[in-house]
């Protein structure tokens, strides 16, 4: 079993609709990061959290430290967000290092 | 401002040939990170840079891998004697220290033949 696990590993949606992707890992961590990979290949840092919950435009990103589990929600999708979304945690034992879901690929369609 | 830079954006070399990837980056930012993403695969940790501090090389997956920071800025990270399961894209990330978020670089694409 992965350190990272996320789900949904494919998702399609219509313009407009809310999107939730999920981010479970089973290490005690420092931070999560979520990060956001277009189809030419560029990352993009969305996300660095902690604790609690952090909104940017139409994304929020909100962690369950006893849970161990973290979600990032997309409030009314577009196309433009398709991409690869990807949740990394860094773990207390692991120092600098940071251990990486698979991604989850989005599919917005018009 | 400048964001990270890598060069070269491609590389296709032939097995057994050394290869260098070069990473600057962001100005003022003291942690530095090299990632690898193989073809369909997720990302990996290679190795870390931090100020002076001893680099932490514990992702590097054989010794024909090394990396090397100079003067706290730019990296290279060389590979000796390439294989074919060397290709993939080589990210470079820097951040002001580890407890902030990293900025990405656009990758080097290696193709080993």
């Amino acid at each position: 079993k992965n350190e990272v696990e996320q789900s949904p590993q494919n998702l399609t949606a219509q313009e407009g609709e809310f999107i939730t992707i999920n981010c479970s890992y089973s290490v005690g961590i420092s931070a999560l990061h979520w990060l956001q990979q277009h189809p030419g290949g560029g990352i993009v840092s969305l996300f660095m959290l902690s604790s609690g919950k952090k909104k940017h435009g139409r994304l929020i990103a909100t962690i369950n430290i006893q849970e161990k589990h973290s979600s990032l929600h997309i409030t009314a999708s577009h196309p433009r967000d398709s991409a690869v979304y990807i949740c990394a945690v860094r773990s207390w034992t692991s120092g600098s290092r940071l251990t990486f879901g698979e991604g989850t690929q989005l599919t917005v369609n018009p | 401002g400048a964001g990270v830079s890598q060069s070269p954006s491609n590389k296709v070399t032939e097995k057994g040939k050394d290869v260098e990837l070069r990473c600057d980056p962001i100005s003022g930012h003291t942690a530095l990170y090299w990632y690898r993403q193989s073809l369909g695969q997720g990302l990996e940790f290679l190795i870390y840079f931090q100020g002076n501090s001893a680099p932490d090389k514990s992702g590097l997956p054989s010794d024909r891998f090394s990396a090397e920071r100079t003067g706290g800025s730019v990296s290279t990270l060389t590979i000796q004697r390439t294989q074919q399961e060397d290709s993939a894209v080589y990210l470079c990330a820097s951040s002001l220290a580890v407890t902030y978020e990293q900025y990405f670089g656009p990758g080097t694409r290696l193709t080993v033949t």
